[in-house]
């Protein structure tokens, strides 16, 4: 089945404590892309990947980290989570940046 | 940096009712457009999406969409909704950076909460 997956669904954790949230997509698609999702700013870009060799920043890249070393996988690293670093992050995939961006289920973090 | 407008906020309709959701981007070139939704609990899936051609783009679940360019607008719109709807609507669109060439970004909207009453 074609899809995105992201581990771990859900993570409470503490402050300064460093994660990573993987994601991984078996579509062989070239464009993958981290997302937050906070009520009332709909969703925002925190980076992206163009390709395995090009990577950018989205609107939101502060506290962030990523590494494209394959194709398929777009771990985020939170190198020192912060309280405001608490929402709903979605990983997604496409075959190019123009084409429709495949979703995963989202990893809901809480910062305390 | 480009911006997604969606005007509404909450949108609460009655079954039956017909549907239009606002949205303006600011891109002045071309662009890719897109509509998403998002079922209470679930991950964002696609409506529909507008690349080139006819304007007026139809999707699943009896949505279409109409891109004016002259308005910078991509409205979507359902002409009876059910109770199947109630979900989170996001207009999304897909432009070049202002950094360095070759860079594209998708840029969604703050997204419109429809209800629909049975």
């Amino acid at each position: 089945e074609a899809q995105v997956t992201q581990n771990p669904r859900y993570l409470i954790t503490v402050t300064g404590k460093k994660l990573t949230v993987t994601c991984s997509q078996n579509m062989n698609h070239e464009y993958m892309s981290w997302y937050r999702q906070d009520p009332g700013l709909g969703l925002r870009q925190i980076y992206y990947s163009m390709n395995v060799e090009v990577t950018d920043k989205g609107d939101v890249p502060e506290g962030y980290k990523v590494s494209r070393k394959e194709k398929r996988n777009f771990p985020l690293i939170l190198e020192s989570p912060s309280p405001n670093q608490t929402s709903l992050y979605f990983c997604a995939s496409s075959l190019d940046w123009r084409d429709t961006q495949y979703f995963g289920p989202g990893t809901r973090l809480t910062v305390l | 940096a480009q911006s997604v407008s969606q005007h509404n906020h909450h949108v609460i309709l009655s079954e039956a009712a017909s549907l239009e959701l606002g949205c303006n981007y600011s891109y002045g070139g071309t662009v890719n457009l897109f509509w998403y939704v998002q079922y209470p609990g679930q991950h964002l899936q696609l409506l529909l999406k507008y690349f080139s051609g006819d304007p007026l783009v139809k999707g699943i679940k009896g949505f279409e969409a109409e891109f004016i360019k002259s308005k910078f607008s991509f409205n979507l719109r359902k002409p009876s909704v059910q109770w199947s709807d109630t979900a989170e609507y996001f207009c999304a669109v897909n432009a070049p950076k202002n950094s360095g060439a070759g860079s594209y970004q998708l840029t969604f909207g703050k997204g419109t909460k429809l209800s629909v009453i049975p």
